[in-house]
């Protein structure tokens, strides 16, 4: 267990809806990290938080927008969604820089758009 | 912008013998640290292995060791006495330790199959 929290673990919805998952990081870490795995492929950087304050971006598209709230946790919103949007996402957390310290990974929000 | 490469997208390997798989990066900073993660079929992510780039000293972890070569900005990892139940997708990460709240840079992965 990393303790990195994801909900929900599946998630089925049509094609012009809304989602929003959720990420709630390891007790103490302040950065949180979103990524998208389509199948066999690997992990697209979407967006990174650091204690509430948006870091880098992505290539995260325009109907996506994500934020971390006071208490850490986060949130990565998808709207008007396509099919190619169906994959795999991936919330990590890590304490600040200054540690050796690595991403800490939840188990993922499979998302299937039908 | 650093990059991470992994120019072998999919290696196999005999159940008990030696694999090594190869990661590139590309930076002009001098303090970072790099990571393996595995991805089993389960598709979690699995730290295996971390290296800091200021110690000279290869990291080992059991059966898993690097070579890294901070001139060549080379970091391989070897796989010693290969399993089954290491059969799966391998992740190079890259991590500036400069500032705070550094991103993660992984590179496009390595699929490892091992043949019993």
């Amino acid at each position: 267990d990393s303790g990195v929290t994801q909900t929900p673990k599946h998630l089925i919805t049509a094609t012009g809806q809304r989602v929003t998952l959720r990420c709630s990081p390891r007790s103490g870490d302040l950065s949180v990290y979103w990524y998208q795995q389509s199948l066999d492929q690997g992990l697209q950087f979407l967006i990174h938080y650091y204690n509430g304050e948006e870091r880098a971006k992505g290539n995260i598209l325009e109907r996506f927008s994500a934020q971390q709230f006071p208490d850490l946790h986060s949130e990565l919103n998808l709207s008007s969604l396509e099919l190619g949007d169906s994959a795999l996402y991936f919330c990590a957390s890590s304490v600040a820089t200054g540690f050796s310290t690595e991403a800490f990974f939840g188990q993922g929000t499979r998302l299937t758009v039908v | 912008a650093q990059t991470v490469t992994q120019s072998q997208p999919e290696m196999s390997v005999q159940e008990a013998e030696t694999v090594t798989l190869s990661c590139t990066y590309d930076t002009s900073e001098s303090d970072y640290y790099l990571f393996w993660y595995k991805q089993p079929p389960s598709r979690q992510m699995i730290l295996v292995i971390r290296q800091e780039a200021y110690k000279q000293q290869n990291a080992t972890e059991n059966r898993f060791s690097v070579n890294f070569q901070k001139a060549a900005k080379s970091f391989s990892l070897k796989i010693s006495d290969s399993q089954l139940g290491d059969a799966a997708m391998y992740f190079c990460a890259y991590r500036s330790a400069l500032n705070y709240g550094q991103n993660f840079v992984f590179g496009p992965g390595t699929r490892l199959s091992v043949l019993p």
